[in-house]
């Protein structure tokens, strides 16, 4: 069974780059179909995806935060890393990284979460 | 941009039906995925495919997914259930998954 763990720093300034790291644990990130996607949610509010990258390194990016988001993959570690340049105090919330399959539709869901990691953005 | 529509709150007694909608323009022609998300926890999925549940998720939790809504329907409701529930969709013109506000559903 697939589980997954974020982590990163709590507390980032403004204008500073955020980096956020997912641990994959219980399979392998290079299987074919898998992706892991990046969300998260403001205190309160609804969720928002942010980013997906897929085992053949395909990446996807919400297209409102794309020129402030980049993903990657280590799979050697098991790892997928988010970073998010320019960091404003509107980018605070949990963020969240799934696991999800490709899908030819896309019509994909998210499945398991990681716990979240709560990052505040303040000077 | 495509926006997800669902009521803030529903409530429902125990033992009672509780029923959420999502509602989106031709949101019938695509697939909508549900999730729980219980206070300082993570989402987790309790319907995809608009009517497909998990293993692990009760019979008491069904979807279904017509024209302009889609509802998530919760039978012989449990004090357990109260949580926030959120829908989801792929939105191919935006190039982007989206999801709904969130309903908070209140077990009186």
């Amino acid at each position: 069974q697939i589980t997954l763990k974020e982590s990163g720093p709590t507390l980032v300034k403004p204008t500073q780059t955020l980096t956020l790291t997912c641990t994959v644990s219980g399979s392998s990130l290079s299987t074919r179909g898998r992706g892991l996607a990046w969300l998260r949610q403001p205190p309160g509010k609804a969720l928002e995806w942010l980013a997906l990258i897929y085992w053949n390194d395909d990446k996807r990016y919400s297209p409102s935060l794309k020129s402030r988001l980049t993903i990657t993959q280590d799979t050697s570690k098991n790892q997928v890393v988010l970073t998010v340049t320019n960091i404003d105090p509107a980018d605070t919330g949990t963020y969240y990284c799934a696991h999800t399959w490709w899908r030819q539709s896309a019509y994909n869901w998210f499945d398991p979460w990681g716990q979240g990691t709560l990052v505040t953005v303040s000077s | 941009s495509y926006v997800l529509t669902q009521s803030p709150s529903v409530s429902a007694a125990p033992g009672q039906t509780a029923r959420i909608t999502c509602g989106g323009n031709n949101i019938g022609s695509g697939s909508v995925h549900w999730y729980q998300q219980k206070p300082g926890q993570a989402p987790v999925l309790v319907v995809y495919d608009d009517s497909d549940r998990p293993s692990e998720i009760p019979e008491r939790f069904s979807g279904s997914n017509s024209g302009n809504t889609a509802t998530l329907t919760i039978t012989r409701v449990e004090a357990g259930d109260e949580a926030d529930y959120f829908c989801q969709v792929w939105h191919s013109s935006g190039d982007r998954w989206v999801f709904g506000g969130g309903t908070r559903l209140t077990v009186l």
